[in-house]
């Protein structure tokens, strides 16, 4: 079953605004990781963030992780219309699974 | 150039036929996967393989089956048991381990396989 859920399903903000998007997720985690798509693409990796780190950053992109709160959340600072995409959040586990569990996306549109 | 290739890009099965899906990496990682992704929706894991000669079943693994003879190579067969099998096909490989200490490591991901019935 999927263990990731996202808010908001969709988003659509105009360029130069923040955008912030929620991952939750349901076990006890080794990391959680961010990945984007464009449409009908595959995954890009963007950013990993280990279980014992409560932020990061990578350029725009900045992460947040509460494991008491299994949730994650990602922004984007002063979005441009390229990040137009979908955002998914995917958890590594800290069970026998060794798989990415995905959350159910955010969908972002950034309007020039 | 490294990577992990998926082809065919677009493939269109007749009811009832299997068909098989094809992932390759020469980025030399030990783990690969296979996920689905029907509209709109996110991924979901067919199946998954930490080694060579070894997979596992994934969430929804029901209508599929892998093999895993080489390092560089996970094919996918979708069977005539999948009874929704139009979707899009995305296969991802990642390091697991090195030397024995397992690793918090990124997916790399193909560009996916876009499975019709016709």
């Amino acid at each position: 079953s999927q263990q990731g859920e996202e808010d908001p399903q969709a988003l659509s903000i105009q360029e130069g605004e923040n955008a912030t998007m929620n991952c939750s997720y349901k076990t006890s985690i080794n990391n959680l990781q961010w990945y984007r798509q464009n449409s009908g693409r595959g995954l890009v990796h963007l950013i990993l963030i280990r279980s014992n780190e409560r932020e990061k950053h990578s350029g725009r992109l900045r992460v947040t992780l509460d494991t008491s709160k299994k949730s994650s959340s990602l922004l984007i600072t002063a979005s441009r219309a390229a990040d137009t995409a979908s955002y998914f959040c995917a958890n590594d586990m800290d069970t026998g699974r060794r798989a990415l569990t995905f959350g159910s996306g955010t969908r972002l549109q950034v309007q020039p | 150039d490294g990577g992990i290739t998926q082809s065919p890009k677009y493939l269109f099965r007749k009811e009832g036929q299997n068909v098989t899906l094809s992932c390759e990496q020469n980025l030399n990682h030990d783990a690969m996967y296979w996920y689905r992704q029907d509209p709109g929706q996110g991924l979901r894991l067919i199946y998954y393989s930490q080694i060579v000669n070894d997979f596992q079943k994934g969430d929804i693994a029901e209508g599929y089956s892998v093999s895993r003879e080489k390092k560089e190579s996970f094919p996918l067969t979708v069977t005539s048991a999948q009874k929704n099998p139009t979707a899009f096909y995305l296969c991802a490989s990642s390091r697991r381990r090195d030397r024995g200490v397992l690793l918090n490591t990124e997916a790399f991901f193909g560009q996916g396989t876009r499975l019709t019935v016709v």
